[in-house]
């Protein structure tokens, strides 16, 4: 079983649509969850990070933890093209950064 | 604030040579973590180096190899190299520590492409 799970899409959402990444984890100890978008060919860049349950907003991003379930979500609102990306999964064990794992990432593709 | 900056950007060498890498974190941070990118295993951790010191290692054999310096500054060696190294390198830095309220957070350079022939 895979540390970080996400699926690998490609997820096609409509553009102004609502876009929903997922996410499931193993490591029950795990405390700390971070979203990163990649473009191709460029590196990650971070998104929202989240460490409490319940929903964390920061503009149109929406970030969403269930310790419990061991399940983390980004919803994206009113999705752009620009919003094109692969976006990243990522725990930490620690409340520190350090060594965090990444999930495989999930291909999101916003149609005009 | 400048970001992180790694050199070079671009490599190629041959079978069995060894190559070093090069990064410079955001000015302030302490925490310096190297990861390697394929399109077959995606992101893996490498290791991170806090304060001169490897605080943390992935799962990778004893070719790869770094260090930090006093500045901050890190570099990742790889020896004997594969035809598999071939990747992206991607380093990440952050505080290392935690400071209010939330997670400590890492910030990507934009890697360096190493082929290998």
């Amino acid at each position: 079983q895979k540390e970080v799970e996400q699926n690998s899409g490609p997820l096609s959402v409509p553009e102004g649509a609502i876009a929903s990444l997922n996410c499931t984890y193993s490591d029950r100890v795990s405390q700390s969850f971070f979203w990163y978008r990649q473009y191709s060919g460029k590196s990650p860049e971070l998104i929202m990070s989240i460490y409490s349950n319940g929903d964390k907003e920061d503009g149109r991003f929406t970030a969403q933890l269930n310790k419990a379930s061991q399940y983390v979500s980004l919803l994206i609102r009113d999705s752009q093209p620009s919003d094109s990306a692969t976006y990243l999964c990522a725990v930490s064990s620690f409340r520190s950064a350090s060594k965090i794992i990444f999930g495989s990432g999930t291909r999101l593709s916003i149609r005009p | 604030k400048a970001g992180v900056t790694q050199t070079p950007r671009y490599l190629i060498k041959t079978r069995g040579q060894q190559v070093t890498l090069s990064c410079s974190p955001i000015s302030g941070h302490r925490s310096v973590s190297w990861y390697q990118q394929t399109p077959g295993q995606g992101l893996q951790f490498l290791f991170e180096y806090f304060s001169e010191t490897q605080r943390n290692k992935g799962n990778f054999p004893g070719r790869f190899s770094g260090r930090q310096f006093s500045n901050s500054r890190s570099e990742m060696n790889v020896s004997t190299l594969e035809l598999g190294d071939s990747a992206l390198y991607l380093c990440a830095s952050s505080l290392g520590v935690l400071a209010g309220d939330s997670p400590d957070t890492q910030y990507f350079g934009p890697g360096t492409r190493l082929t290998v022939l």
